[in-house]
């Protein structure tokens, strides 16, 4: 099946420095890609949306400039958290869809667990 | 905006009752209605659904969609304590079919 590689699993940062996470779809081409970020015990909260070789369209309240999303190819995006804080410590997920032939449309990484200090 | 709500929010029950889990959803151009299983880690796939009054089953689950009601259920018979988990309904529409989640509803199912 569609398998999506992100990494790294775990990271832990000093307080303004910044982190970048990798997702890979493996055997598919990622048309679309969502990053996610998700706080404990609360649900999955869709960031951005980013279409291969175009900019991403970002949620309402999601600083752009502050979470850099490249999608360069059809089988990479990366988001970068630039100029990480403590609040940004939470656990981010991305999920990759390849138009048209799966029937379940989304595969989604195996996410990334922030830590700001 | 697109919005999803679950209900309840959280349900413990014991080894082999049955429970149902509820999801309301708006979304624009709306695609298709899934469910997630999450533990540890990511979000697991469940089921996906797009055409109404057709149900799904994949062992002791299943679900159903009710476009008219913008509405779904996951139901789960003989619980086990390895069901134990928070489960996700996603909402997908849009252009992009990018997915809206409800908040999940956590399920602890006691030995």
């Amino acid at each position: 099946g569609a398998v999506v590689s992100q990494h790294p699993s775990w990271v832990i940062c000093k307080s303004g420095t910044s982190v970048k996470i990798e997702c890979r779809s493996l055997d598919f081409q990622a048309t679309t890609m969502f990053w996610y970020r998700q706080f404990p015990k609360q649900s999955l909260m869709l960031m951005a949306t980013s279409n291969e070789g175009s900019k991403a369209t970002y949620e309402q309240g999601v600083e752009k400039d502050k979470f850099l999303i490249n999608h360069a190819s059809l089988t990479l995006s990366t988001l970068t958290v630039t100029s990480a804080h403590p609040e940004d410590s939470s656990f981010y997920i991305c999920s990759a869809r390849e138009w048209g032939t799966r029937n379940y449309g989304y595969t989604f990484g195996s996410g990334t667990r922030l830590t700001v200090v | 905006e697109d919005k999803v709500v679950q209900s309840p929010l959280s349900l413990v029950v014991h080894e082999g009752d049955t429970v149902t889990l509820n999801c309301s959803y708006e979304v624009t151009n709306f695609r298709s209605l899934l469910w997630y299983k999450q533990e540890k880690k990511a979000p697991t796939f469940l089921f996906m659904l797009t055409s109404s009054g057709i149900e799904k089953k994949s062992g002791r689950l299943s679900s159903i969609l009710d476009k008219k009601e913008l509405f779904s259920i996951l139901n789960i018979t003989a619980t086990q304590t390895g069901d134990s988990a928070i489960y996700l309904c996603a909402g997908s529409g849009g252009s992009n079919y990018k997915l809206t989640f409800g908040k999940g509803t956590l399920l602890t199912v006691n030995p």
